[in-house]
Order: structure tokens, then sequence, then C-alpha cells
């Protein structure tokens, strides 16, 4: 059974579009967490989120916004699809804050 | 703010080899550090999880260790295979966040 599951696994757009990618977890982890792993491979964290807080990395444009309608699940939702928006998604969990995350598979998003 | 930096970015050795992976980090207030291998065009594994107050972690030919007061951690690998080709990417846990460093490239010949 898979643990952390994303869809599409594939995503391609025109620029200015608005997007989802949807993560699941049933593992029953009250963390739920999104990554962007650019062309050059570098993972970075972009949201951290549970019932409790969210938190956001700076980094992140607003055109990103998380959303979970219930504990398994963490969506992401992209508006005006930029190019450099281009990469692939990671969702995680875990437990808690601080505890071992889990990885879905990831979701190659091309803008195009 | 976090940073962790991969020693070397690619290696290359024969099969049967021992070699050793570095991973230093500049914030010692961690949860766990991780250590997750990724193919090409993959998702991430797992391959290692050490906690903060523990100082190493073996599992079968991986042996990882870590020493938070100098922020560094090892990933050893025994007789190394080709099926050990990969990306090997270390993670430092903080209490939101998992900040990854750009990996080591592992390139096993036959």
């Amino acid at each position: 059974d898979t643990a952390v599951s994303q869809t599409p696994k594939y995503l391609v757009t025109q620029m200015g579009n608005d997007k989802s990618i949807k993560c699941e977890q049933n593992l029953g982890h009250d963390t739920m967490y999104w990554y962007k792993q650019d062309s050059k491979k570098f993972l970075k964290i972009m949201f951290s989120y549970n019932n409790k807080e969210l938190i956001i990395n700076e980094t992140v444009p607003n055109r990103f916004s998380p959303k979970s309608p219930d504990k398994a699940h963490l969506n992401l939702h992209i508006n005006s699809l930029e190019l450099g928006d281009s990469a692939v998604y990671f969702c995680a969990s875990s437990r808690q804050q601080g505890a071992k995350q889990y990885f879905g598979p990831g979701t190659r998003l091309t803008v195009t | 703010k976090q940073e962790v930096t991969q020693i070397p970015a690619a290696l290359s050795v024969p099969e049967g080899e021992n070699l050793v992976l570095n991973c230093s980090f500049t914030d010692s207030a961690i949860y766990n550090l991780q250590w997750f291998r990724q193919d090409p065009g993959k998702g991430l594994t797992s391959l290692l999880l050490i906690q903060s107050s523990q100082r190493e972690q073996t599992s079968g030919r991986l042996n990882a260790s870590l020493d938070k007061s100098s922020g560094r951690s090892t990933l050893y690998i025994a007789a190394s295979q080709p099926g050990d080709s990969a990306t090997y990417l270390c993670a430092a846990t903080g209490y939101s966040t998992l900040t990854f460093g750009k990996g080591t490239m592992l390139l096993v010949s036959p």
C-alpha cells in the first residue's frame, strides 16, 4: 500500500494557468509538507502544515497555496503559472513536527 | 538558518570499494539527520535516520554517523555495488522543516 501518494505524476500546462497537485497519506500522520526540486536537483521546503499551524518558506511566492480538506490530504494550488515553476514537487508527511518524513513519488510540472 | 553541505558533489568508484560520503550542517539544533537515496527521475528513499541523541545507525552495508557538536555526519557504504549508483542526499530535520544538501552523485562501475 502506498503511504504517501501524489496525483498527477506528470503535469504539462501553459503559462498563466492555475493548477493543483493532490497529496494523500494513509499513515495517520499529523504533519504534511511540500517540497520543490529545481532543475539543479536542489530540494527546498515550501510549506509545513498540521491542523494547528501553517509554516511558509519566505521565498515561496503567494501564487502557491496549500489547502488541506482533512488531515490525510494536503493539496498544492498554483495560480498564474510561470516558466520558473517548472520543477518536481514532492509531498511528505511525518507523525509530528521534527519526526521522520516519508515522501511521495513526486509530480513533474512543466510550464510551457 | 540551517545550511547543509555535502562533499564530494560526485564520486566514481570501482565495484567492491568502501566509501564515505560527507555531510555538514551549520545549526546543531536538529531533531535528527536523515540520509536519502534518489535514483534518476525517481522519488526519495529514506536510508537511515539518526536521532539527535544517537551517534550512529546501521542498515546492511550502510552505516551513518552523527557528530552534532561538530555539525557533521558521514554515510559509509561497504563493498559498493553497481546498484548503489544514485544520488545520496543528507537532510537535517528542524522543527518544521527538512533542510537538504545538494547531494553526492555516486557511480559504481562494474
